[in-house]
């Protein structure tokens, strides 16, 4: 069974960095076409795509937000860190973190199983 | 970059009618990355269809999604308390690569 977890500090002050950990169970980044990625929801909003890494390093930013992010995985630990500099309180939301898989056969770059999320809030 | 357009904003139902969902994209787009997601309240979203029309595991066959390049539509046949929800479409582009999610739709018991 596919589980992800959130983690990190949930109050940051603006202008402070970010960094969020999604701990990951039931499958490794070390398989092929697996990818996990972070997506974002204020509250009342719609869901934004942040970042993704795949198995083999390759990594998807949103293009908007591109010089904020940085995503790393650490296979040992089976984990995904995300960064993102320069919070403000636009950034107050729930982040989650979610899993996507390609094969040879059918690779449809969907999020099919996601962590609960973690809400994060920016004042000072 | 792709834009979706989902309507309405919010569909008032009784259990048992028929929901009909749309996302419109911007440029078109190819079915085969377009997917549709469930969030109920305070729940993380749920992958209900992949590839346009394709369940996926687990997903009940009232729901059901359709359509091509610019119009896309996700029903569901006849509406249980459980999918009281707001419905997300999403899309995947190559260039540049990204995803990209509708603004959603909110099924409200009317």
């Amino acid at each position: 069974q596919i589980t992800l977890e959130e983690s990190g500090r949930t109050l940051v002050k603006p202008t402070q960095t970010l960094t969020l950990t999604c701990t990951l169970s039931g499958f490794s980044l070390n398989t092929g076409g697996v990818g996990v990625g972070w997506i974002r929801q204020a509250p009342g909003k719609a869901l934004e795509f942040l970042a993704l890494v795949y198995w083999n390093d390759d990594k998807r930013y949103n293009p908007s937000l591109k010089s904020r992010l940085t995503i790393t995985k650490d296979t040992s630990k089976n984990q995904v860190v995300l960064t993102m500099a320069t919070m403000g309180p636009v950034d107050t939301g729930t982040y989650f973190c979610a899993h996507t898989t390609c094969s040879v056969s059918s690779c449809h770059r969907v999020f099919d199983s996601w962590g609960l999320g973690t809400l994060v809030t920016v004042s000072s | 970059e792709v834009v979706l357009t989902q309507s309405p904003d919010t569909l008032s139902l009784s259990p048992g009618e028929r929901a009909t969902l749309s996302c419109r994209a911007s440029p078109s787009i190819l079915s085969a990355y377009l997917a549709w997601y469930q969030q109920r309240p305070g729940q993380a979203p749920r992958l209900l269809i992949f590839g346009g029309s394709n369940r996926a595991t687990g997903i009940p066959d009232r729901f059901s999604g359709s359509g091509s390049g610019a119009d896309f539509t996700l029903i569901i046949s006849r509406v249980e308390s459980e999918d009281f929800a707001v419905y997300y479409c999403q899309h995947y582009g190559s260039s540049p690569p990204t995803w990209t999610f509708g603004q959603g739709t909110r099924v409200e018991i009317k």
